[in-house]
């Protein structure tokens, strides 16, 4: 398991951009995958996406295409993630979780992102 | 995509009693099928990966089985920190990894 250190909390108005970042205690972070969650209150996790550093090419859920890009600084072993043009409904808990083949092993502590106008 | 579904949606149950999870994909996963555990203000954690591996410093009481489409997480004599919300995820047909929608498990 490695650490995974997320951003803090934003609060954000509709139409706006929120960056989240994800800084890895690991060693091997250019090889290891870095997925995005979401989970929604009072809803269930949500995959919004990854991408292996090394290869610098990340893939998208099909909800979040347009709005979402992922994107790493290896040399600070950080990865971001930013979603634009918020809305009420991205109201959130937003986590970084590296992924060793099949499944997430190591999380971050999770960035509440609030959209209010 | 392939969807999980996990049955119940809630389960009560006592300290000390069995617990059996669910979890249905809607195609072939082969074994590629994870549990993880969510508590309020905690990050998920992972419990079980490809079906019935036990992660690191995960308790015994905790297992996983299952192939294919149909999946089971079973925890033996529940523990009181053992009430929470249970994902399955698969990450088969990749992309999207996904979710089940989560069993509650309740005291």
């Amino acid at each position: 398991q490695v650490q995974l250190v997320q951003s803090g909390a934003e609060v954000k108005k509709p139409g706006s951009s929120v960056k989240v970042s994800c800084k890895s205690s690991a060693g091997t972070f250019s090889t290891s995958a870095i997925n995005w969650v979401r989970q929604a209150p009072g809803q269930g996790l949500e995959w919004m996406g990854g991408i292996i550093p090394i290869f610098h090419t990340p893939n998208y859920a099909q909800k979040f295409q347009d709005r979402v890009t992922i994107t790493t600084d290896e040399s600070t072993s950080t990865a971001y993630m930013e979603l634009r043009s918020l809305r009420s409904e991205d109201t959130a808990i937003f986590y970084c979780a590296r992924e060793l083949g099949t499944h997430l092993d190591s999380w971050g502590q999770g960035t509440l992102v609030t959209v209010s106008s | 995509e392939i969807v999980l579904t996990q049955s119940p949606a809630t389960l009560s149950l006592s300290p000390g009693e069995k617990a059996t999870l669910s979890c249905r994909a809607s195609q072939s996963v082969d074994n590629y099928l994870s549990w993880y555990q969510h508590k309020p203000g905690q990050a998920p954690r992972l419990l079980i990966y490809d079906a019935s591996n036990r992660a690191t410093g995960v308790p015994a009481r905790f297992s996983g089985s299952g192939s294919g489409t149909d999946f089971t997480l079973t925890i033996n004599s529940l523990e009181p920190e053992d009430f929470a919300v249970y994902y399955c995820q698969q990450r088969s047909d990749w992309p999207p990894i996904t979710f089940g929608q989560g069993t509650r498990l309740e005291i």
